[in-house]
């Protein structure tokens, strides 16, 4: 079946640092990717929407400046949390869907920001 | 209204009880449905999709009602594994339509 790898799965950083999070479709083609965050106890948060080649579309209140969205391929979209602090902790989690049929998921990084 | 309502719960049931979750939609336009399982701290995996005619695996039985708008997902002779967040995902059509996602349904099944 369809298979999405995140990586990495777990990153501790210090305030301040940028942390760059990847997601890959690993046997098919993903034009579109969907990258949410969760908190704890809470349900998943879309971030943004993003596409290959083109910019990615936000979520009202995500700041695009702070969480840089690329997909430049078909395969594989980055997002990169820049100068993070201890609120941007969470647990962030892409998904992504071959021909029209279900999501599925990466494994999900939790990022722990000191 | 929310796109996708589903009641958080949680459903505390015994070990060997039936158990049935719904989740409304609001965009008739709708046309693919979903159910997923995610547990604690872990990714959402896809339990089963939701087709018009109803489907059925194993203990799961997931169906559709178009006209008033949900889905519902039936668990039968539910174990202590099933204990986990229950999420509904809505989409319009296609892999590129955003999926709306309900906020999750907790199933805790109790020996």
């Amino acid at each position: 079946g369809a298979v999405v790898s995140q990586h990495p799965s777990w990153v501790i950083c210090k305030s301040g640092t940028s942390v760059k999070i990847e997601c890959r479709s690993l046997d098919f083609q993903a034009t579109t990717m969907f990258w949410y965050r969760q908190f704890p106890k809470q349900s998943l948060m879309l971030m943004a929407t993003s596409n290959e080649g083109s910019k990615a579309t936000y979520e009202q209140g995500v700041e695009k400046d702070k969480f840089l969205i690329n997909h430049a391929s078909l395969t594989l979209s980055t997002l990169t949390v820049t100068s993070a602090h201890p609120e941007d902790s969470s647990f962030y989690i892409c998904s992504a869907s071959g021909t029209p049929g279900p999501q599925h998921f990466g494994d999900g990084t939790r990022l722990s920001i000191l | 209204r929310k796109e996708v309502e589903q009641d958080p719960g949680p459903f505390n049931v015994p070990e060997g009880a039936t158990v049935a979750f719904n989740c409304t939609y609001s965009n008739s336009a709708s046309q693919s449905f979903f159910w997923y399982r995610q547990d604690c701290r872990k990714e959402p995996k896809l339990l089963m999709s939701v087709y018009s005619s109803g489907n059925e695996d194993g203990r799961f039985t997931a169906q559709l009602n178009r006209a008033s708008q949900y889905i519902s997902l039936l668990i039968r002779d539910s174990k202590l594994s099933d204990s986990a967040t229950y999420l509904c995902v809505v989409q319009l059509s296609g892999g590129s339509y955003i999926p709306t996602f309900g906020r999750g349904t907790s199933l805790i099944v109790h020996p």
